[in-house]
C-alpha cells in the first residue's frame, strides 16, 4: 500500500531535549516536505527536499532541521525544542512533473508533538 | 505575498443539502489549485485538481470550479452526507513545486 508514514504519531517532551520524527515514504518520490498545522493558521511549510541531498527553508524553517541521505527517508529534527514548537506536523510526499508543477501531495497521519 | 484566503470558516448544513465553498488566491504565477479534504486527526487528502485551462472539474459529489481571471475557486458539495465533515483545504502551486500556499481551511459539519 502506498504510504507516508511518520513517526511518533504522538510525543510529550520537555524543553531542550533533542527529538527526531521520521518520514518514509514509499512511493519513490522525488520532492517531500514537512509541515506545522496551529489552529487558525493552517499548515505552514517548514523544510521541503527536492530529491537526496537536496533541501531548503519553508516558510518557518527556525528551530528545525532536516536531512535526505535517502530519497524514501525526511526526518524531522528539532536540536532544542521549545513551547512554541508545540503543534501538529506533517509530512508529505509528491512526484515531480517533468513540467516541473507539483504533483499531488500525499500526507503522513500526522504527529501530535507537546513541548513542556 | 503569495495569499490563499477561503471562506466561510465554517459551516453548519443538514445531511443532504449542497454547499458551496469560496477560495481566493492571489498566487504568482500560477501552476495549479487542489482542494483537500482533511478529516479530523488524519493528514489530508486530495480531491481535485484546477490546471489553469480547467473550468470545472467534478469528483463525484464534489464539483470544482476555477475562474483563472478574478483568481477564484469554489468547491460545490451536493447532497451532503455525514461523512462529508472535515476541513476542506485549497491549495495553490505556483512557479514550479516548492511554491505551495495553504489556505486556512473551511471546516463543515454536516448534522442529520
Amino acid at each position: 500500500e502506498a504510504q507516508v508514514t511518520q513517526n511518533p504519531r504522538y510525543l510529550i517532551t520537555v524543553t531542550g531535549k533533542k527529538l527526531t520524527v521520521t518520514c518514509s515514504q514509499n512511493m519513490n518520490h522525488e520532492y517531500m516536505s514537512w509541515y506545522r498545522q496551529d489552529p487558525g493558521l493552517g499548515l505552514r511549510q517548514i523544510y521541503y527536499s527536492m530529491n537526496v541531498e537536496v533541501t531548503d527553508k519553508g516558510d518557518v524553517p527556525e528551530g528545525y532541521k532536516v536531512s535526505r541521505k535517502e530519497k524514501r527517508n525526511f526526518p524531522l529534527i528539532l536540536e532544542s525544542p521549545s513551547p512554541n514548537q508545540t503543534s501538529l506536523y506533517f509530512c508529505a510526499s509528491s512526484f515531480r512533473g517533468t513540467s516541473g508543477n507539483t504533483g499531488e501531495l500525499f500526507f503522513g497521519e500526522g504527529s501530535r508533538l507537546t513541548v513542556l | 505575498k503569495n495569499q490563499v484566503e477561503q471562506s466561510p470558516q465554517s459551516l453548519i448544513i443538514l445531511e443532504g443539502k449542497n454547499c458551496t465553498l469560496q477560495c481566493n488566491y492571489t498566487v504568482s504565477p500560477f501552476s495549479n489549485l487542489r482542494w483537500y479534504k482533511q478529516d479530523t486527526g488524519r493528514g489530508p487528502v486530495s480531491l481535485t485538481i484546477m490546471t489553469f485551462s480547467e473550468n470545472t472539474k467534478s469528483n463525484g459529489r464534489y464539483t470544482a470550479t476555477l475562474d483563472a481571471d478574478t483568481k477564484q475557486s469554489s468547491l460545490h458539495i451536493t447532497a451532503s452526507q455525514l461523512s462529508d465533515s472535515a476541513s476542506y483545504i485549497c491549495v495553490v502551486t505556483s512557479g514550479g513545486y516548492q511554491k505551495v500556499t495553504f489556505g486556512t481551511g473551511t471546516k463543515l459539519q454536516v448534522i442529520p
